[in-house]
């Protein structure tokens, strides 16, 4: 079973509108920790934003903000006030305690595309 | 500049002629891990090191080695690479997993490696 499911394999978005990217996981362990990644064309991997289990507030860094919803198992990323250097993949992420914290596991990306 | 390094940064070889791609992280971290990129696939570990001269498994092991002799390297080996090896290769970096799991994993700028 996937772990970490984004079902948006790409997603448009006009310059200086919000957007949101979904992403639902999957783990019966109480302890983890959810990641988005972003992926240039250029293709590093820059780190966005960390919201753990037990965080009782959604993360918030700058723009991105994370919606946390630990029932529904989901923690989708939203971009405020989208720029055109947002265009990118966007990977989420995850890191449970049963693996001893040492595995990061990826879903399969959604591809952002900001238009002017 | 705290950061990771991977070389080449580009390959393109031949089957069955054994390659190394080096990583090196100069932020003192214990944990290092290597990933491929795969079109729809997202990232898949490939190992990882907790520290020097312990590394584990990944989901996606076969055909590479790995060693981890100083803190500061984690070269990636393919002893006879195959086609289906051919990959976009990640190298990343952590402080320790095993207290906290809100350390983001630090990524090298990738290994665009094609196998004929």
């Amino acid at each position: 079973a996937q772990k970490i499911t984004q079902t948006q394999p790409g997603m448009f978005v006009q310059e200086k509108e919000a957007v949101t990217l979904d992403c639902t996981y999957d783990t019966s362990d109480p302890s983890y920790g959810l990641f988005w990644y972003k992926q240039p064309s250029s293709g590093e991997m820059i780190f966005l934003i960390y919201q753990g289990s037990y965080d009782q507030q959604n993360a918030t860094e700058g723009r991105y903000s994370l919606n946390f919803q630990k029932a529904r198992k989901s923690a989708n990323l939203v971009i405020s006030a989208s720029q055109l250097g947002d265009s990118a993949m966007y990977f989420c992420a995850m890191r449970e305690v049963n693996t001893g914290f040492q595995k990061l596991v990826f879903g399969t990306g959604t591809r952002l595309l900001v238009s002017p | 500049e705290a950061q990771v390094t991977q070389n080449p940064r580009y390959l393109i070889t031949v089957t069955g002629k054994k390659l190394t791609v080096t990583c090196s992280q100069n932020m003192n971290h214990e944990y290092m891990s290597w990933y491929r990129q795969d079109p729809g696939l997202g990232l898949r570990q490939i190992y990882y090191s907790m520290n020097v001269e312990v590394t584990d498994k990944g989901d996606v092991p076969e055909g590479y080695k790995v060693s981890r002799k100083e803190k500061r390297n984690f070269p990636l080996i393919l002893e006879s690479p195959s086609p289906n090896q051919t990959s976009l290769y990640f190298c990343a970096s952590s402080l320790t997993t095993q207290t906290a799991n809100s350390y983001e994993q630090y990524f090298g700028p990738g290994t665009r490696l094609t196998v004929t």
